[in-house]
Formats: structure tokens, sequence, C-alpha cells
């Protein structure tokens, strides 16, 4: 296990259509994380997973954004009906269950809306 | 006024000089503070993690938090062009989620 993987690394899109994001985190990683950075601006955190449960929201995950970790392993990032607000570079991240000293990042997926 | 501040740069050093990277912050809750390395089109990275108010040493890098004064400092040595990166606070209250900083750029030039 190399790290947190996220794919695809670059998605462009169109006004309107639904994108979905994977992120496969470390194996023996409980916690799920995705943020959300634009250009100039440190990452902002979106939402998390302590195993397949979605513990908490950021007021920034609007109806339009759903994310899912089915079996408490990869977990999916969906926007629908993208707006062209929404072009950042998503990313996701993981931890052990206790302590921040291993919240490792992946390289993140960069969305483009035109 | 944002919950954690940070000089956005950019930052431009020649190689071999010392690099002083500060962050402020308003929320007396935080606990932990770290520093992240981005390079461009990668997750940050983590740099340097501390607890307490003081000093902690790690190679050429030295992270410094004062809690009294609600600032936090790294200082890199003997810069070098790989140092080149965007530079980012992050801190935590206890059981919650991590606050960033915009981030420095810095740049290290030979």
């Amino acid at each position: 296990d190399t790290g947190v993987s996220q794919n695809p690394r670059h998605k462009i899109t169109k006004r309107g259509q639904n994108v979905t994001f994977r992120c496969d985190p470390i194996s023996e990683h409980n916690r799920l994380y995705w943020y959300r950075q634009t250009l100039g601006q440190g990452p902002e955190f979106l939402t998390y997973f302590q195993n397949e449960a979605q513990l908490e929201k950021s007021r920034l995950l609007s109806d339009r954004f759903s994310a899912e970790r089915p079996k408490g392993s990869f977990s999916t990032l969906e926007i629908q009906r993208t707006e062209q607000g929404d072009s950042a570079m998503y990313l996701c991240a993981s931890s052990p269950a206790r302590g921040t000293r291993g919240y490792t990042f992946g390289s993140g997926t960069r969305l483009t809306v035109v | 006024q944002k919950e954690v501040e940070q000089d956005p740069g950019p930052l431009s050093v020649p190689e071999g000089a010392i690099v002083s990277l500060n962050c402020t912050y308003s929320n007396s809750a935080f606990q932990y503070f770290m520093w992240y390395r981005q390079y461009s089109r990668k997750g940050p990275e983590l740099l340097m993690y501390t607890y307490s108010s003081g000093n902690k040493e790690d190679g050429r890098f030295t992270a410094q938090v004062d809690k009294s004064s609600k600032y936090i400092s790294l200082f890199i040595r003997d810069s070098q062009p790989s140092d080149s990166a965007t530079y980012l606070c992050a801190m935590i209250p206890y059981g919650q989620n991590f606050v960033f900083g915009p981030g420095t750029r810095l740049s290290v030039l030979p």
C-alpha cells in the first residue's frame, strides 16, 4: 500500500453534468476525509467517515454533493449538476482511528467545469 | 476575521537562506499544530507536528508555537531549491477537523 490514491487525477466537465471521484485510503486507516482546495487557498473540510459511517458534513457540502463509503474501504464523492464554482482540487485524506500524526493526503482530483 | 491567517507570499529567497513562515490564529481551542508542504499538483504532506508551546526541531526544520500570542512559525535552515513549494499551517481543536491557513508560496533560488 503506497498511500492514498485518488482517481481520476483530472476531470473536465461541462456545466450541468454529474461527476464522481474515487478515493482509496491507506488500508489500515478507518477514517477518511474529503477536502476542497481552490487556487491560493488551503484545503477546506467537506466531510468525514469513520468506517462506513459519515460522521460530519461541512455546510460547504451543498445538496448537490454526496459522499459514500459503502464498505468502509474506498469512498466516492459525487457532484450533481456541476457549476463553474465547483472548479477546484478535491483532496482525500485518511488516518488511523486515533491521533492526527498519520493523517495522509492523496494527490487530489482537479475538477474544471467549463 | 479568518480563523487562521497566513501571508500568501510569494516569498523568494536565495539558496542557503533561513526562511521564516508564520501563521496567526484566533481560536484558543486549537490544540494541535501542523505544517504541511504542498508541491504543485500534489496533495499536502506533513512536515511537522506540535502540541505544546515551544520549539520542535527536525533536521533543517524548526516549528515554534506560542499559544499565548496565538502564533506559530516554521523555520527552514540552509534552504534548498527543492524546498520550493507552498507551505500550509494547519491546526485542530480536540476531536474536530483540521483548519488550514491559505498557504505561503516559497521559491528558493539557486
